[in-house]
């Protein structure tokens, strides 16, 4: 049981370039989120997923696109990639709990630096 | 979700308790208070989270006020292992975590 993988771990890019980061579960939860997390601050989210197909915006979206064709795995792209997307990414999933209540659990990381 | 107020960093000796403050004056009835916590280096991981009742679990204990506007997080026996960033949250159903700037607690030898 791996639990929530990253790929890849890290990336440096130039700006104007794309790319696509994958997360992937192995636990069936239905929820998944991708945040990001910036030197000395909390985490922020982007986009999650209540569910194959779907996604919804979180706080920070803009310059991203998501994507849930399967239930266990969760795509972030950035088109195109600016410095201030240099950043710390974290994926996360999570079931939907008997009272609705849940815990996420949270994948490694991956470190992009746009230069 | 709930605004929550807490501490930008403590301090604890090893093998001491700590108690890990949050203020949630805010917080609605089917908010839970969720706490997760940052080792360097690492995403997050979950702690414990409650709704009314104190909670415990193998990690650390929740303790809720009575009005529900503040909540401590109670570690037992503070390990050198248990420096890291804690979060405190507070959100209804699944709405998703909306993380803060939590409080580092550095644990002295």
């Amino acid at each position: 049981n791996a639990g929530v993988t990253q790929t890849p771990k890290f990336r440096v890019l130039k700006t104007g370039q794309s790319m696509t980061l994958l997360c992937a579960q192995d636990m069936n939860h239905e929820y998944m989120y991708w945040y990001r997390q910036d030197p000395g601050m909390g985490l922020r989210l982007i986009h999650y997923s209540v569910g194959e197909g779907t996604t919804a915006k979180g706080e920070v979206p803009d310059g991203y696109n998501v994507s849930r064709l399967k239930k266990q795995n969760f795509l972030l792209g950035l088109e195109s990639a600016a410095p201030s997307q240099t950043s710390v990414y974290f994926c996360a999933s999570s079931y939907f709990g008997v009272k609705g209540t849940y815990e996420q659990y949270f994948g490694p990381g991956t470190r992009l630096t746009v230069t | 979700d709930a605004k929550t107020t807490q501490p930008n960093s403590m301090e604890s000796n090893e093998e001491e308790p700590v108690h890990l403050p949050c203020n949630h004056s805010t917080i609605s009835g089917t908010d839970y208070i969720h706490w997760y916590r940052q080792l360097p280096s690492q995403g997050p991981e979950y702690v414990i989270h409650g709704l009314t009742s104190n909670v415990n679990n193998r990690m650390a204990s929740l303790a809720i006020a009575e009005d529900r506007k503040s909540s401590t997080l109670i570690l037992h026996r503070a390990t050198l292992r248990d420096a890291a960033v804690y979060y405190c949250m507070a959100t209804s159903g699944n709405t998703p975590l909306v993380f803060g700037k939590g409080t580092r607690l550095s644990v002295i030898a």
